[in-house]
């Protein structure tokens, strides 16, 4: 079975920009969460879909989105880049509620 | 007082010996626990899962649950050099909320050879 699929790999942006990453969860697993790895911060929540619902959310500015297809894909959005927003962005999925979270091998993020 | 609280580390170990990993959450309300190994430049992989009060043995590692006391531990008997690695706590169920699972900042193992 294929695991948590994200693209790009890699992304280079400049301040003011907006980028879209992509994430496609393993086959049947209808639950996407997405979170942000910095080295001060660790790894910190994000968003988690379900069913093309956000049901959970986490303390980010309105700049972080994103959004589930019916397929349980899952893109997130970052408008007007900043510096800070150089991260390692994980996507996971997971099978029912409670489940693990299964990663893909994430989206490094550079901001200059 | 943070969500999910571990040591940073580093946690150094000789190779053989047994490794003890903590860690604290804030939520008594939390329904389920989770342990994830990350290797530096990689992304974190499942290790344990524990839901109940008590040890939950898987070959070499044993994590054990204490909701009274807010707190889960993991141990590595036998650890290797390959064990080198930050070790994530994640929990689950805070403010009532399914899956959304809150990470703490990871201890990190150096297993001496």
């Amino acid at each position: 079975k294929a695991g948590v699929t994200q693209t790009p790999r890699y992304l280079i942006k400049t301040r003011g920009q907006q980028v879209t990453l992509s994430c496609s969860p393993i086959s049947g697993h209808r639950s996407v969460s997405w979170y942000q790895q910095t080295p001060g911060q660790g790894l910190q929540f994000l968003f988690e879909y379900f069913s093309e619902t956000q049901r959970n959310k986490g303390n980010f500015p309105g700049r972080f989105s994103g959004r589930q297809f019916s397929n349980s894909r899952s893109e997130m959005n970052v408008s007007t880049l900043e510096l800070g927003d150089s991260a390692l962005y994980l996507c996971a999925s997971s099978l029912v509620e409670n489940s693990p979270l299964h990663f893909g091998n994430g989206t490094r993020l550079t901001v200059t | 007082q943070k969500e999910v609280e571990q040591n940073s580390g580093p946690l150094s170990v000789p190779e053989g010996a047994i490794a003890s990993l903590n860690c604290t959450y804030s939520d008594r309300g939390s329904q389920s626990f989770f342990w994830y190994r990350q290797y530096s430049g990689k992304s974190p992989e499942l290790i344990m899962s524990i839901y109940s009060n008590g040890d939950k043995e898987d070959g070499r590692f044993t994590a054990q649950l204490n909701k009274a006391s807010q707190y889960v531990s993991l141990l590595i008997r036998d650890s290797q050099p390959s064990d080198s690695a930050t070790y994530l706590c994640a929990v689950n169920g805070f403010g009532g909320a399914t899956n959304k699972l809150i990470f703490g900042t990871g201890t990190l193992l150096a297993v001496q050879p």
